[in-house]
């Protein structure tokens, strides 16, 4: 089976302007999630998808924003880029939004924010 | 927020060597991930421990849990080059939150040949 793939790998933009990330989940995961990872804060939760769904969301501003298709790919998209935004953004996908089952995580997007 | 820490934040061994990685969290789980992550690139899943269990083994990789403590360790045997990489800990979120996972700030090892 394929892995999570995402897109693109890297991306630079400048502050004000919009970005959006792309997931593709590994075949027959429903569940997929977001993480921010920066050497100042580490990794933390974005949000989680289930069927089209947004299941839960972390502790991030409403500029980032994220959706699901009905084919379990994702998008994420950060309005208003700051200087801050600059980070490894992760996807996670998993068979389902319990608890209690491995997460396959993609391999990333850096994007660099100037 | 961070769940927890990670313990010690760098590590240098040499190859043969067994490196030990101890996890502290702050409240009640359901189960604990370890990770890890090659230089700023995807995490791997290792392990997954639950709540109900103290000890799991995978290869050469132990993990144990001691949820009266709040803590876990990670020890991998007979350490390669291969091994270099960060790893974490991830505790799940809660009740409710689905998958969410809170990770620790990792543990950088460095494996020397």
């Amino acid at each position: 089976k394929a892995g999570v793939t995402q897109t693109p790998r890297y991306l630079i933009k400048t502050r004000g302007q919009q970005v959006t990330l792309s997931c593709s989940p590994i075949s027959g995961h429903r569940s997929v999630s977001w993480y921010q990872q920066t050497p100042g804060q580490g990794l933390q939760f974005l949000f989680e998808y289930f069927s089209e769904t947004q299941r839960n969301k972390g502790n991030f501003p409403g500029r980032f924003s994220g959706r699901q298709f009905s084919n379990s790919r994702s998008e994420m998209n950060v309005s208003t880029l700051e200087l801050g935004d600059s980070a490894l953004y992760l996807c996670a996908s998993s068979l389902t939004t319990q608890t209690g089952y491995e997460q396959y995580f993609g391999p990333g997007t850096r994007l660099t924010v100037t | 927020s961070q769940q927890g820490e990670e313990d010690p934040q760098a590590l240098s061994i040499q190859e043969g060597e067994n490196a030990t990685m101890n996890c502290s969290y702050k409240t009640s789980i359901n189960n604990l991930q370890w990770y890890r992550q090659n230089s700023g690139r995807g995490l791997v899943h290792l392990i997954l421990i639950r709540s109900n269990e103290r000890e799991k083994h995978s290869g050469r990789l132990r993990v144990t849990l001691d949820t009266s403590k709040k803590s876990s360790s990670l020890l991998i045997t007979a350490s390669r080059a291969a091994d270099t990489a960060s790893y974490f800990c991830a505790t799940d979120a809660g009740p409710g939150a689905g998958t969410a996972l809170i990770f620790g700030k990792g543990t950088t090892l460095s494996v020397s040949s």
